[in-house]
């Protein structure tokens, strides 16, 4: 069936730096993906809304600029945490839309750990 | 917008029995689609089960089954013959028309289920 992987599972980065997480559907098309932010034993907040071929759609609170999301091809987007610093820290996991009436997966999630 | 509301933070059950894991939402929508994710410790989401609001007939999976009351806004999930491996967080999700795949989440609830 269909899948979505994300990349990297885990990853540590030093304050200040940038991180950045992939999300890639591996045997469909995604036109539109979403990405998501967690924190312990909390609800998933969608962070925003990533298109194919155009600009990002952010949720309000969300900082465009910190969390720049690129859709550049049919399966592949991208979340880059720039100047990342402890708060940062969380579960981030994305998912993606097949075809069919909401036919919607997800990533195995990515564990964000800034020090 | 919509809203989805989990009040039962976190349930309990004993193995073998039957839980019943309560959601309401609201919308000004006609049509959409209701879900239920389960996630385990290893964070990944687990599609438990799915209605569409135009059905009337409730969704059923295996032990799984839904009572959604349309006019109520509800939308329950029971779990039969409880196992240990359905020990998990169940979130309720919403999605409108369009076939969008933006999930809004209600804010989970955690199942323990007791030998």
């Amino acid at each position: 069936g269909a899948v979505v992987s994300q990349h990297p599972s885990w990853v540590i980065c030093k304050s200040g730096t940038s991180v950045k997480i992939e999300c890639r559907s591996l045997d469909f098309q995604a036109t539109t993906m979403f990405w998501y932010r967690q924190f312990p034993k909390q609800s998933l907040m969608l962070m925003a809304t990533s298109n194919e071929g155009s600009k990002a759609t952010y949720e309000q609170g969300v900082e465009k600029d910190k969390f720049l999301i690129n859709h550049a091809s049919l399966t592949l987007s991208t979340l880059t945490v720039t100047s990342a610093h402890p708060e940062d820290s969380s579960f981030y996991i994305c998912s993606a839309r097949a075809e069919g009436p909401n036919t919607i997966y997800f990533g195995e999630g990515s564990w964000l750990t800034v020090v | 917008a919509q809203t989805v509301t989990q009040s039962q933070p976190e349930m309990s059950v004993q193995e073998a029995e039957t839980v019943t894991l309560s959601c309401t939402y609201d919308t000004s929508e006609s049509d959409y689609y209701l879900f239920w994710y389960k996630q385990p410790p290893s964070r990944q989401m687990i599609l438990v089960i799915r209605q569409e609001a135009y059905k009337q007939q409730n969704a059923t999976e295996n032990r799984f089954s839904v009572n959604f009351q349309k006019a109520a806004k509800s939308f329950s999930l029971k779990i039969s013959d409880s196992q240990l491996g359905d020990a998990a967080m169940y979130f309720c999700a919403f999605v409108g028309s369009g076939n969008t795949g933006k999930l809004i989440f209600g804010q989970g609830t955690t199942l323990q289920v007791k030998p």
